[in-house]
């Protein structure tokens, strides 16, 4: 199947700094990139949708100007979680689907755990 | 928007048995209903999707049925081995007004396969 590349997998940081996560599509091009945040022993929560070349489109209750996302090449997405606090510790994860199909399937990253001291 | 709910939250079965894990959704116009499975730590992997012209569809030992009308479907392991243990997750995809898709999640449910 197709692969995606998430990096870092683990970061813990410091109260008010920021993090970039990288969310790369490896053996295809995905117009489409979506980010997910998952507490423990729960579901993936929708965060996100990166649009290549264009803005993302937020969920709501999610805070643009906290997580901000750029999507510049159809292979790479990127989210910035911008003066990290202790409640932003989570695991986020990434997808992106594969467009050779009318309906593409959708792949995830292996995800970044953040931890906020 | 789209509402997935799915049932049970936690299935604990003896090795070699089966396991079913339901699924219902909202948006009638959903037409991709796809199947995670997530170890502790991973990357959530599809383990098989069906689309909406089709009722059933099988791998192994793993199958998929879908009632449209009812709006729900099923997940379905035979023989299950300790391997199978993991967290599955359903899933229902809809197209946006953009022409994008997007999968809405149903919670979960935690298998547990005891040897």
């Amino acid at each position: 199947g197709a692969v995606v590349s998430q990096h870092p997998s683990r970061v813990i940081c410091k109260s008010g700094t920021s993090v970039k996560i990288e969310c790369r599509s490896l053996d295809f091009q995905a117009t489409t990139m979506f980010w997910y945040r998952q507490f423990p022993k729960q579901s993936l929560m929708l965060m996100a949708t990166s649009n290549e070349g264009s803005k993302a489109t937020y969920e709501q209750g999610v805070e643009k100007d906290k997580f901000l996302i750029n999507h510049a090449s159809l292979t790479l997405s990127t989210l910035t979680v911008t003066s990290a606090h202790p409640e932003d510790s989570s695991f986020y994860i990434c997808s992106a689907r594969d467009q050779s199909g009318r309906l593409g399937k959708l792949f995830f990253g292996s995800g970044t755990q953040l931890s906020v001291l | 928007g789209e509402n997935v709910e799915q049932h049970p939250s936690t299935l604990s079965v003896q090795e070699g048995d089966s396991a079913v894990i339901k699924c219902t959704y909202s948006d009638s116009a959903s037409n991709y209903f796809p199947w995670y499975k997530q170890e502790l730590g991973k990357r959530p992997q599809l383990i098989i999707d069906i689309r909406s012209n089709v009722g059933e569809k099988k791998d192994q030992r793993i199958a998929v049925t879908l009632n449209k009308t009812a709006k729900h479907f099923s997940l379905h392991i035979t023989e299950t081995q300790p391997e199978d243990s993991a967290v599955y997750f359903c899933a229902a995809s809809s197209t946006m007004n953009s022409g994008y898709s997007t999968l809405t999640f149903g919670k979960g449910t935690m298998l547990l396969v005891s040897p």
